[in-house]
């Protein structure tokens, strides 16, 4: 089975400064990893995803991710945040080795950034 | 990536009728999924929307209730029918193609039921 955690409901930052947003998985077989940002009264918008290769991974808005391995994690982050980074953040996974897979995703992670 | 759009973007309706929300894709897609989400919280998947066949639905979903058409490879239709209040949420389509990985989501559409 699949899951994917964020353990954190709420994080804040000051503009300027770097930032986090975690995420852990489980998955049975090799994952697909992706990370999706929702901005009020707005769909989720696809920022980067992992499938192999380099385990840091660049995407959209200067966001990168690091996929571990061995702590199954797969964070978000970014050197500089700014104040129009604030946002819903989702990470979410998949099962590469079934062809039949869903994506999960996670509960999400409210990104403040403050100026 | 694809340019997805639904209509309609938001509605209000009574308790008993039913809605039926639209989802177009620019481009020729393999798959098609409906997802629900209360406003700030996760993702529920409904149903995979099969071009040309029923849809594929989750558990606690039933196509009586939640009826999908997908009649091409760019367009999808889900219904919710006999509307409650319980049925308040955004309703989101997304779409993926064959072998990408990554789903990419429409604007959604905010169904208020009262």
């Amino acid at each position: 089975a699949q899951s994917v955690a964020q353990p954190e409901d709420q994080v804040n930052v000051a503009e300027g400064n770097p930032l986090t947003v975690k995420c852990t998985y489980s998955v049975s077989g090799n994952p697909y990893l992706f990370w999706y940002v929702q901005y009020p009264n707005r769909g989720l918008q696809f920022l980067l995803k992992y499938i192999t290769g380099d385990n840091l991974v660049k995407g959209s808005y200067g966001f990168e991710a690091e996929f571990n391995k061995s702590q199954t994690s797969f964070h978000l982050k970014k050197p500089s945040a700014l104040v129009s980074d604030s946002a819903l953040y989702f990470c979410a996974v998949r099962d590469m080795d079934s062809s039949a897979s869903k994506i999960i995703f996670g509960s999400g992670t409210r990104l403040s950034i403050r100026p | 990536s694809a340019v997805i759009s639904q209509k309609p973007s938001r509605d209000i309706c009574q308790r008993g009728t039913s809605l039926t929300i639209q989802c177009q894709v620019d481009s020729q897609v393999t798959m098609m999924f409906w997802y629900r989400q209360q406003p700030g919280q996760s993702l529920t998947l409904i149903a995979t929307a099969n071009q040309g066949s029923e849809a594929t639905y989750e558990s606690g979903f039933v196509i009586d209730k939640f009826p999908i058409s997908r009649p091409n490879l760019t367009f999808s239709t889900l219904t919710v029918s006999n509307m409650s209040p319980e049925d308040s949420s955004i309703y989101l389509c997304s779409v993926e193609r064959l072998g990408a990985g990554e789903q990419f989501f429409g604007p959604g559409t905010r169904l208020t039921v009262l």
